[in-house]
């Protein structure tokens, strides 16, 4: 298996304009979740699915996020509009149901000018 | 609710050196005790995981871990640090529910100084 899968790696954008972010899970996991990394606050869960549906969003931070999964094999988190302050490291990991353990992705590194 | 603490921001320490990486957790019931790594830019990967059974928990590079549940701890132990352990360590736990949902610690950044 390829493992979890982000696009892009990088990203850089102009304050003010849609940025989408994108993960494909691991085939055959149940739980999928977004995270956000800085150096401030670390490592934050933003929201995390189950079966396609989500479970909790209430790291969210304001309504210019969003996530979305349409189905088993794929999920996005968009930001519109995006702000300097949103510029991180965004992960990706998917878990089997089970243990916990969870996958993560390579990340998508997101600057906002 | 849980919550996970890593006393220790960061962890100089030489080569070839023994390391202990700390971590405290608080839950009411029942938990799940994962050690992740991190290098640098790359995503986050399982070091070991304690789940049930022996408290002792030997994980990938050389790692292991104690699971002390009268202390509420799961410290990260190596005898020999190798230059290549320069990363950071997220502790992380996690109850047994539906949805998987794991609490991660700040962080504890290791530097192996040659």
């Amino acid at each position: 298996d390829a493992g979890v899968i982000q696009s892009p790696r990088h990203e850089v954008t102009e304050m003010g304009q849609e940025v989408t972010l994108r993960c494909k899970p691991i085939s055959g996991h149940n739980s999928l979740f977004w995270y956000r990394q800085t150096m401030m606050r670390g490592l934050e869960l933003l929201i995390y699915f189950n079966n396609n549906v989500p479970i909790d969003d209430s790291g969210m931070p304001e309504d210019r996020f969003s996530a979305k999964m349409p189905n088993a094999s794929f999920s996005t988190l968009k930001i519109q509009p995006s702000e300097p302050r949103d510029s991180a490291v965004y992960f990706c990991a998917s878990s089997p149901r089970g243990d916990n353990e969870q996958f993560f992705g390579p990340g998508t590194r997101l600057t906002v000018l | 609710a849980q919550s996970v603490t890593q006393l220790d921001s960061q962890v100089p320490v030489f080569e070839e050196a023994p390391v202990e990486l700390r971590c405290n957790y608080s839950s009411s019931v029942s938990v799940y005790l994962f050690w992740y790594v991190q290098y640098p830019n790359q995503g986050l990967q399982l070091l070991l995981k304690y789940l049930s059974g022996s408290t002792l928990v030997k994980g990938i590079n050389g790692f292991e871990a104690e699971f002390n549940k009268s202390q509420t701890s799961f410290h990260l132990r190596k005898p020999s640090v190798h230059i290549s352990d320069t990363a950071e360590y997220f502790c992380a736990v996690s109850v047994k529910t539906s949805y998987d949902k794991v609490i991660f610690g700040p962080g504890t950044s290791l530097s192996v100084i040659p």
